[in-house]
This record gives C-alpha cells, sequence and structure tokens, in this order.
C-alpha cells in the first residue's frame, strides 16, 4: 500500500524558514516523480513543485520560485520542501504527492494526510 | 498558464440523483490530460479521474469522465451519500499545473 506520511508543519513567524519531509513507503521511491501541493484555508488547491524521480530536475509556478525548493533523498525514501521568507499567505496544509505522467506534466494519484503551517506573529 | 473554471461553484442534489460537474480551460488541449480529484472535509484529495476518462483504481462506476478541448465533465450517475464532497480537476498539458477552484456537491 502507498503511503506518504508528511512531517515539519508547524508555527512560524513571517520572514521565517521552515523545511517539510516526507516519507514514503509501500513503492519503488525512487522511480517516481514527487510534488508538493498546498491548499490555503477554505480554500482550493495550489500545485507548488515537483522534482523527477532522479533529483536532477525540479519545477516550480512563477509564484513559488526563488522561496521554496524541492528536493529528495531516494536512499531515506524521502521528499522535503524548504520554505524561506514565509509571508501570511503561505497559511495552508502542505501535502506530498505522487506524480504520474510525462515530463514536468503530471497528475497526482497518491497523496499524504498533509501537515499543516501557520504563518502568523 | 492554463487557468481552469469549474461550474456550478455548489451543486445541491438528493442520494440518488445525477450530478454534472464542468471544468472548462482557458485554452484547447490537444489530448486528454486532464484528471479529477474527491475531497472530503478534513482529508487529503483522491484522484478519481486521469486522461479525461479513465477511472482510478478502486474508483467506482458511477463515475465517469468525458470531454476534450475546453470543455470536460465529471459525471456522477446516482449519488451516494459518501459523494457529497467538493470535486477538482486538474490540467497537466503544461506547466504550471493548475487547477480548478473546485465544485461542492451538498445534500439537498
Amino acid at each position: 500500500e502507498v503511503q506518504l506520511v508528511e512531517s515539519g508543519g508547524g508555527l512560524v513567524s513571517p520572514g521565517g524558514s521552515l523545511r517539510l519531509s516526507c516519507e514514503a513507503s509501500g513503492f519503488i521511491f525512487s522511480t517516481y516523480t514527487m510534488n508538493w501541493v498546498r491548499q490555503a484555508p477554505g480554500k482550493g488547491l495550489e500545485w507548488l513543485a515537483s522534482i523527477s524521480s532522479g533529483g536532477l530536475n525540479a519545477d516550480n509556478p512563477d509564484s513559488a520560485r526563488g522561496r521554496f525548493a524541492i528536493s529528495r533523498d531516494n536512499a531515506r525514501n524521502s521528499l522535503y520542501l524548504e520554505m524561506n521568507s514565509l509571508r501570511d499567505d503561505d497559511t495552508a496544509v502542505y501535502y506530498c504527492a505522487r506524480g504520474i505522467g510525462d515530463y514536468l506534466v503530471y497528475y497526482f494519484d497518491s497523496w499524504g494526510q498533509g501537515t499543516q503551517v501557520t504563518v502568523s506573529s | 498558464e492554463i487557468v481552469l473554471t469549474q461550474f456550478p461553484g455548489t451543486l445541491s442534489l438528493s442520494p440518488g440523483e445525477r450530478a454534472t460537474l464542468s471544468c472548462r480551460a482557458s485554452q484547447s488541449f490537444s489530448g486528454s490530460s486532464l484528471a479529477w480529484y474527491q475531497q472530503k472535509p478534513g482529508q487529503a484529495p483522491r484522484l478519481l479521474i486521469y486522461d479525461a476518462s479513465n477511472r482510478a483504481t478502486g474508483i467506482p462506476d458511477r463515475f465517469s469522465g468525458s470531454g476534450s478541448g475546453t470543455d470536460f465533465t465529471l459525471t456522477i450517475s446516482r449519488l451516494e451519500p459518501e459523494d457529497f464532497a467538493v470535486y477538482y480537476c486538474q490540467q497537466y498539458v503544461s506547466s504550471p499545473l493548475t487547477f480548478g477552484g473546485g465544485t461542492k456537491v451538498e445534500i439537498k
């Protein structure tokens, strides 16, 4: 069974940084593109970042580029999201999701339960 | 960027009724790179449909997807109590990957 378990969320002050982790199990992690998607309170879903199976290629929307960096450690079956210069509007549930598709374009067939990030002073 | 518009925003129906949800893209798709997800309160999204019309593993056959070009539809043939939720479409034609704003299917 595919399992994705996020951790690392919490309360952070505006301008602060946070590193989220996602531990994967139940599948061969190193063969799948992995992604981060977030959902602000009462809002829809927003794609944040993707990283190729080997970790050599990453992609972000313009809104996340420069502040959010995705990485992975295939030896540890783990995915990461480094978030910097956090703002109030980064408050959201952050999901790790497995991607299926071609280079840079994926749908998400498995999701973690999410980790809450709250940016507030 | 491809913008996806979902309508209606809310659909009020009774169990047993048919639900028709729409997703319109700002640019025409050359292919069928559209997915649908279901999300219940406090839960992660769940993949229902990929490639516009293919059901994901374990998804009941009352869920079906159709469409091409700019207009896509998710149909739930007979609503079960567990189907009342929010539904999102997502395109994977081009980066940035984008989602629609969602349609809430609520009990009438």
